[in-house]
């Protein structure tokens, strides 16, 4: 199935480091949604983001809707242990029902 | 904590075999989405219920089927399992744009 370009693919951090992801598409989206699943659970909504070039902060995480409106980026400021997870983008265009995923950005934090 | 709840949590199932996963939704989400996600992966869109009828699909068999109620739960039913329907099970309920999901269920077919 289709899925959005996420990278990196894996990355390790010390504590105490900022981070950056970013997700890219060939198509273009009108509402892109960030989430952290951790293992063995459901993806958690952290972020959600309505408007290309909006900048949005939620705690520690930014994220932006990039302005071609064909991806999207994830700051995580300061990482902490329970960080740790899989860090997925999705993406929907206007008009239909069905989220495009990212094949995931996995954190790992050295504490 | 979301609200969205699923069960069962496992499941074991043999090839040829039909399941039924069930989903109950926020109070208020009309809307259920499903999607199975492979080890490894992200989640894979199998279809939407709103008010009780199908919105949409993705790519997936009719042999992947599902139903929603009135009080807010759902099922997602798959018949004549295959060894690659293993996988987490995701339920997904939303009122606008953004989609709040359960923790899933682990369906292994053996």
């Amino acid at each position: 199935g289709q899925q959005l370009n996420q990278s990196p693919q894996s990355m390790f951090i010390q504590e105490g480091e900022d981070v950056s992801m970013n997700c890219t598409s060939s198509s273009i989206f009108n509402t892109w949604l960030w989430y952290k699943q951790d293992p063995g659970e459901g993806p958690v909504l952290l972020i959600a983001l309505y408007k290309a070039g909006e900048l949005t902060s939620n705690g520690r995480l930014t994220a932006q809707f990039g302005i071609t409106r064909k991806d999207s980026f994830l700051n995580i400021s300061a990482s902490i242990p329970s960080d740790v997870g899989i860090y997925f983008c999705a993406g929907l265009t206007s008009g239909t029902y069905k989220y495009i995923f990212g094949t995931g950005t996995r954190l790992k934090v050295l504490a | 904590e979301t609200g969205v709840t699923q069960s069962p949590t496992h499941l074991i199932k043999t090839r040829g075999q039909q399941v039924t996963l069930r989903c109950s939704s926020q109070s208020g989400h009309n809307t259920v989405s499903w999607y199975q996600q492979a080890l490894g992966q992200g989640p894979q869109f199998i279809f939407q219920y709103y008010r009780e009828e199908e919105n949409g699909r993705g790519n997936f068999p009719p042999r992947f089927s599902g139903l929603q109620f009135p009080n807010y739960s759902s099922e997602l039913n798959v018949n004549a399992l295959e060894l690659d329907d293993s996988a987490l099970y995701l339920c997904a309920s939303s009122v606008g744009d953004e989609q709040f999901f359960g923790p899933g269920t682990r369906l292994t077919v053996l």
